[in-house]
């Protein structure tokens, strides 16, 4: 079946700019993720759902990040105001189910996003 | 805090040689291992896990890592290398959380294999 697929996978903005991405997990899996790559680094937890709920939102960087997961499926990152410090790779990642410390995470490709 | 080291950006082998990628960790608790590979412009591919039991773990590609617990190290290794293994790998533990798997990873080592 399909991966999980993200759009878009280029992103260019200008300082000051709202953004949103958009992530299309594996159908039926329940846990979704977000991750934030720098260049140069590893990702990096941003938050967390289990089907709509955002149970864990800890690693957002700040009030401008935003997540939703509305009906349980796709997901996405809103980020407003957008600084050159959010420049990165946005990943994705779904798990089958209730996102337990063992289960396999599945990434997306990724949305690269530079801000201007 | 849990924390993931990666010591070498770089590792450069021979095709055919035994290739290893070192990862070490700090967690509170039993630890849950991951290594995971990115080729260019695409995701993070999962290899392999640790969980419990056998401190030998096979994965995907032919590669295998063990499990050191008086170490703290889970390295990554594979007996001969292929020139299409050449990649970015990352080691990964897994937060000691009762809401969520979710990770946390070092950043990364560059595998190189030369023909």
């Amino acid at each position: 079946g399909a991966g999980v697929s993200q759009s878009p996978r280029y992103k260019v903005a200008k300082r000051g700019q709202d953004v949103a991405l958009r992530c299309d997990p594996i159908s039926g899996h329940v846990s979704l993720f977000w991750y934030q790559q720098a260049l140069g680094q590893g990702p990096e937890f941003l938050t967390y759902f289990q089907n709509e709920a955002q149970l864990d939102k800890s690693g957002l960087p700040s009030d401008r990040f935003f997540a939703e997961r509305p009906e349980g499926s796709v997901s996405t990152l809103k980020i407003q105001r957008t600084q050159q410090e959010d420049s990165a790779v946005y990943l994705c990642a779904s798990s089958v189910s209730q996102g337990s410390r063992v289960e396999t995470q599945y990434f997306g490709p990724g949305t690269r996003l530079l801000v201007l | 805090a849990q924390s993931v080291a990666q010591p070498e950006d770089q590792v450069n082998v021979a095709e055919g040689n035994p290739l290893t990628v070192k990862c070490t960790y700090s967690v509170s608790g039993n630890p849950y291992l991951f290594w995971y590979v990115q080729y260019p412009n695409r995701g993070l591919q999962f290899l392999l896990k640790y969980i419990t039991g056998d401190n030998l773990v096979k994965g995907s590609y032919g590669f295998e890592a063990e499990f050191n617990k008086s170490q703290t190290s889970f390295h990554l290794k594979k007996p001969s290398a292929l020139v299409s293994d050449s990649a970015l790998y990352f080691c990964a533990v897994r937060v000691f959380n009762t809401n969520a798997g979710k990770s946390t990873f070092g950043d990364g080592t560059t595998l190189t294999v030369k023909p």
